[in-house]
């Protein structure tokens, strides 16, 4: 089992739709956690960390299952703007590292 | 404020020949990381290092050599060019909480 799993996709939403991807990790005493935004041909960038309480970034929503090993992150009315790729990225507690997931490809359709 | 540099952004490589890919931070960060990018395979860590004069292995590290003698520069060296390692390499450093930033990546395709 990989440390970090996302569904790859691609999703492919219609503008102003809700949109929630999962990330699951195998290490339950991972500690930190992020979402990372890559649009083509670019690097990723930090979009929000993940923190125990859930939280929130305007239109952007994540949250942190511990019991499930799982961050979600949730976009609402979602922008053509948001077409990227969304990489999650766990530190397994102990490690030096970051692992972080496959990602998975969005598009917004007009 | 430049961040994190990359260079070069392009390059093409025969297989068996050998090349530093560079990276500089003026972020005064400790932690530093190199990352290749590969279709469907997410971001793979080669080698990172928590300071000047430390360096360790990541996920991937054969083919790859680094040295850490300044805060700011992370080299990546590659001893012996092969076609698997045509990809995208990602330079990056660690901020207070644990969060990354990436350098504009170079793109190796080795022939």
């Amino acid at each position: 089992r990989k440390e970090v799993e996302q569904d790859p996709g691609p999703f492919n939403v219609p503008e102003g739709a809700t949109v929630a991807f999962n990330c699951t990790y195998s290490n339950s005493a991972s500690q930190s956690f992020f979402w990372y935004r890559q649009d083509c041909r670019k690097e990723p960038k930090l979009l929000m960390s993940v923190y125990s309480s859930g939280n929130e970034d305007g239109r952007f929503t994540a949250q942190l299952n511990r019991a499930s090993q799982y961050i979600s992150l949730l976009i609402r009315d979602s922008k053509l703007s948001d077409s990227a790729t969304y990489l999650c990225a766990v530190t397994p507690r102990g490690a030096q590292k970051l692992v972080f997931g496959q990602g998975t490809r969005l598009t917004i359709n007009p | 404020n430049a961040g994190v540099t990359q260079t070069p952004k392009f390059q093409v490589l025969k297989t068996g020949q050998s090349m530093t890919l560079q990276c500089a931070q003026d972020m005064n960060h400790e932690y530093m990381s190199w990352y290749r990018q590969d279709p469907g395979m997410g971001l793979r860590l080669i080698h990172y290092s928590v300071g000047a004069g430390i360096t360790d292995q990541g996920e991937v590290p054969n083919g790859y050599n680094v040295s850490r003698s300044t805060t700011e520069d992370f080299p990546l060296r590659l001893l012996s060019a092969a076609p698997s390692q045509t990809s995208v390499y990602f330079c990056a450093t660690e901020g207070a909480f644990y969060e990354q930033y990436f350098g504009p990546g170079t793109r190796l395709t080795v022939t």
